[in-house]
């Protein structure tokens, strides 16, 4: 079955430091990979998406990195966190070759920047 | 450029009322529509989604939304709300050329007995 992981669940981190969130997807090849972050107070935001290992599309500028180094691996890294970095980051998943149709969530991660 | 409008930022209702959370969305393509909700303290859940044919789909605990192309509209609609309905709803469109998934910024229902 098609599973996808995330960590981790909760993160607190003082402003200034680097981030990384891990996104992993089980059962599938070739998946297209998303980023979205929810700020408190606002709607679903997409941050990045990849189509293939490597490819990284940014949809918005922002302080933040996506990297795919394998195929179903998807990460998000920042280099120095700000306050508005805050917010809950949940990763998603698209099977190749059935369209837009079918999504797939993971459980998201809540990072706190204090 | 698609974007999803979720109208109303919060609805308050009394239990066993009608509720109607708006959405409207914008595209130049063909899209697939859907609606999330989110639990207190919980994931991102379907409710429901239109892909194609009948413009009125339901979900399994009562809600149901109809594709209005005309209007652009893809409004929710449950004929009588529980508490457990106090959730947040997300209207969201998928592009049908494209891979990609725009959210609405969300209606926070909230069920008053």
């Amino acid at each position: 079955s098609q599973t996808i992981h995330q960590w981790p669940a909760t993160l607190v981190q003082p402003v200034g430091s680097p981030l990384s969130l891990e996104c992993t997807v089980e059962g599938t090849s070739n998946p297209n990979l998303y980023w979205y972050r929810q700020a408190a107070g606002r709607g679903l935001q997409l941050l990045f998406y990849s189509v293939g290992i490597g490819q990284i599309s940014s949809e918005v500028p922002q302080n933040l990195s996506a990297s795919r180094p394998q195929d179903r691996q998807f990460i998000l890294s920042s280099k120095k966190l700000l306050l508005s970095d805050s917010g809950f980051y949940l990763c998603a998943w698209n099977p190749p070759g059935l369209g837009p149709s079918i999504w797939y969530f993971g459980p998201g991660t809540r990072l706190t920047v204090l | 450029a698609q974007s999803v409008t979720q109208l109303d930022s919060q609805v308050p209702v009394f239990e066993e009322a009608p509720v109607e959370l708006r959405c409207n969305y914008s595209s130049s393509v063909s899209v697939y529509l859907f609606w999330y909700v989110q639990y207190p303290n919980q994931g991102l859940q379907l409710l429901l989604k239109y892909l194609s044919g009948s413009t009125l789909v339901e979900s399994i605990n009562g809600f149901e939304a109809e594709f209005n192309k005309s209007q652009t509209s893809f409004h929710l609609r449950k004929p009588s709300v529980h508490i457990s309905d106090t959730a947040e709803y997300f209207c969201a469109v998928s592009v049908y050329n494209f891979n990609k998934f725009y959210f609405g910024s969300g209606t926070k229902l909230n069920v008053k007995p």
